[in-house]
């Protein structure tokens, strides 16, 4: 499984984007990048995913290097509601397999 | 909106005893997984499974672990014989069938305790 990179700990200010960053650097052709959240006390939740190009939902944007060695998880307008613990997450071509690594836990500052 | 559920919230049990641990996908989905979190530790695969059958697993996942569809809608975790480190949260997840169905949806988990 491709191993990804994210810092422990991030703040932010509440109502300020919030850029989470990701390294991916050994990521396969055929790898999806996928960010998940942990709210306190609960399960995880699905955030965004993306191959090559550059994404937007509801809840965030995801932006993807040219080289797809790095992604970063956009927040346009962190709330308090948005304080979770954010995992990049790279899902091979079988599908199956999910592996969480560390993190980031993100504080949102009122 | 659909949601995962699972029970109990809470199991507390023995050492040596077997849990059970239930949960209800979402009714239209194909593939089934179990995830652990020992507290304040990441969240970690266990099992997959599809079309009644364990398409992968993890190492965490021996013999004292095993996963059933017993009928068209639960699907369950057994540990056979519980160990102290055994005690964590268990999470169940779904997702419809599909490559390019790409999201899992988490249940709000149970909490194993085993003294």
């Amino acid at each position: 499984d491709a191993k990804t990179t994210q810092p422990n700990s991030m703040e932010s200010n509440e109502e300020e984007p919030v850029h989470l960053p990701c390294n991916h650097s050994t990521i396969s052709g055929t790898d999806y990048i996928h960010w998940y959240r942990q709210l306190p006390s609960q399960g995880p939740e699905y955030v965004i995913h993306g191959l090559t190009s550059n994404v937007n939902n509801r809840m965030a944007s995801l932006a993807i290097a040219e080289d797809r060695k790095s992604s970063t998880l956009i927040l346009h307008r962190a709330t308090l509601r948005d304080a979770a613990v954010y995992y990049c997450i790279l899902r091979d071509d079988t599908g199956n397999q999910f592996y969480f690594g560390t993190g980031t836990s993100l504080t949102v500052i009122p | 909106e659909p949601e995962v559920t699972q029970t109990p919230s809470h199991q507390v049990t023995q050492m040596g005893q077997e849990v059970i641990l239930r949960c209800v996908p979402i009714s239209n989905h194909l593939y089934f997984y179990w995830y652990r979190q020992i507290l304040g530790q990441k969240v970690e695969f266990l099992v997959s499974f599809y079309n009644n059958e364990i398409s992968e697993k993890s190492e965490i996942f021996d013999d004292q672990f095993s996963v059933e569809r017993p009928d068209g809608s639960n699907f369950t975790l057994k540990i056979r014989s519980t160990k102290l480190e055994d005690s964590a949260m268990y999470f169940c997840a779904s997702r419809t069938g599909g490559f390019l169905a790409y999201e899992q949806y988490f249940g709000p988990g149970t909490r194993l305790t085993v003294t």
